[in-house]
């Protein structure tokens, strides 16, 4: 059973960069898609972006231009990079493992419990 | 983007009554050359992360219980609970997964009358 869990800081001031990274045990992270989704409190799903491998990555348009995703398969962990943080940015990000269904589609089958990440003065 | 609109917003439903939640897609999820609809519904609990009870629509993701179905093709699409159990309060999402972004619906409250 494969295990996913996030960890950062959970508390960052406006402008600084949002470093975050999801350790999976129980499997590879070889051969699966790997999603960072982010939640306000309160409020709905925004999918962040996904990672396959070092040359297949998606970001979403909305923050394409401050994500960075990357793994690293010799310590079984990807991770998540937000740059100029604003209040906007506060959420509990989520990663989460996708089970390819298609060559081309999958869909979440793990996920990580979540972290608070918290932008504030 | 493909903009998902779930209603309604909350429902209440008495145990053992049917729930029914909608969602519908900006532009057709169907993609052609495999004639499926591309479109997940999620279940949220209280505190926990979300989980996919269908995919392509209809295709029971394995261990969910079958008084779960999904339905509709193209841009309108609904998510049936055949009778409400109490462990089935949650919010619920559907989300789009035939390109990127992937996009979500705003999510139905699901509560016991």
């Amino acid at each position: 059973q494969v295990q996913l869990q996030e960890s950062g800081p959970g508390l960052l001031k406006p402008s600084e960069t949002l470093s975050l990274t999801c350790s999976v045990s129980g499997g590879s992270i070889s051969g699966y898609y790997w999603n960072w989704i982010r939640q306000p409190a309160g409020k709905g799903l925004e999918w962040i972006g996904r990672l396959y491998s070092s040359v297949n990555i998606r970001y979403s348009p909305s923050l394409q231009s401050r994500v960075t995703m990357s793994a690293d398969t010799t310590k079984n962990q990807f991770s998540l990079k937000l740059t100029s943080v604003t209040a906007a940015d506060t959420a509990v990000y989520y990663c989460a493992r996708g089970r390819p269904i298609t060559e081309y589609s999958y869909i979440y089958d793990s996920w990580g419990q979540g972290t608070l990440v918290t932008v504030s003065s | 983007d493909i903009v998902m609109t779930q209603s309604p917003d909350s429902l209440a439903v008495s145990l053992g009554e049917r729930a029914t939640i909608n969602c519908k897609s900006s532009q057709s999820v169907l993609y052609s050359s495999d004639n499926k609809s591309y479109l997940v519904w999620l279940q949220q609990k209280p505190g926990q992360p979300p989980k996919v009870l269908i995919y392509w629509a209809s295709t029971r993701e394995s261990g969910v219980p079958d008084r779960f179905s999904g339905s509709g093709s193209g841009t309108d699409f609904t998510l049936t609970i055949s009778s409400l159990q109490a462990e089935d309060v949650a919010v619920y999402y559907c989300q789009q997964h035939l390109t990127t972004p992937l996009t979500f619906g705003g999510g139905t409250k699901v509560e016991i009358k």
